[in-house]
């Protein structure tokens, strides 16, 4: 119930191509659910995040999906540029004891963006 | 400049002996995290703390302690118990009632 499972594990597109990147969950408590980008050696840096009350969150060229029936969510990279090579991280957040939060992380996905 | 600071960068440890890393915040988040994360894998929760003095087990604690005996700091020990903790370990912090968490820049622990 706790895990959150993130598709596909790599993923190559072409310069001004669409990333699309999907996970999904079993916990319906989840109630927070953010993308994390990660650069080589780096820290994960938030990406875009969204509330289950919403369908779709679109920052710049990040797009969030969400389908709250299905438990399903999903990242749209338009116009994807070399530089959005990284791996991205979908979380899903709830709250537990005593007020805290936990995120829960799919597995990632490596994302190349070729020139 | 606002953030959290990890150190060392890179860690090198010998089996059998303990090991702390650092991580510091000056963000005024009253939660922080520590998680482990390895090649081609998602981040698992080691320990968090909501407050001060007060701290839970996450998701993969055997083998690891904390503290926080400051809102700023947030320590991790690996310990000699941990049978295989070469892996990249980071630190995030929350600030409630807020839902998203900021990483720091991560430690890669090599036991040698």
């Amino acid at each position: 119930q706790q895990q959150v499972k993130q598709s596909p594990q790599s993923l190559i597109v072409q310069k001004g191509g669409i990333s699309i990147i999907n996970c999904a969950y079993e916990n319906t408590a989840f109630d927070y659910f953010p993308w994390y980008q990660q650069f080589p050696g780096k820290g994960p840096a938030l990406l875009i995040a969204i509330r289950p009350d919403v369908s779709e969150k679109k920052e710049g060229r990040f797009t969030i999906s969400f389908n709250k029936s299905a438990k399903q969510f999903s990242l749209h990279i338009m116009d994807s540029q070399p530089g959005d090579s990284a791996t991205y991280f979908c979380a899903a957040s709830k709250v537990s004891t005593g007020s805290a939060r936990q995120l829960t992380f799919g597995s990632g996905t490596q994302l190349t963006v070729l020139p | 400049d606002g953030g959290i600071t990890q150190s060392p960068k890179y860690l090198f440890r010998k089996e059998g002996q303990n090991v702390t890393l650092s991580c510091e915040q000056n963000l005024n988040h009253d939660a922080m995290y520590w998680y482990r994360q390895d090649p081609g894998q998602g981040l698992r929760l080691i320990y968090y703390s909501q407050i001060v003095n007060d701290f839970q087990k996450g998701d993969i604690a055997e083998g690891y302690s904390v503290s926080r005996e400051k809102k700023e700091s947030f320590p991790l020990t690996v310990t000699s118990a941990q049978k295989n903790p070469t892996a990249f370990y980071l630190c995030a912090s929350r600030g409630v009632p807020s839902d998203t968490q900021y990483f720091g820049p991560g430690t890669r622990l090599t036991v040698l």
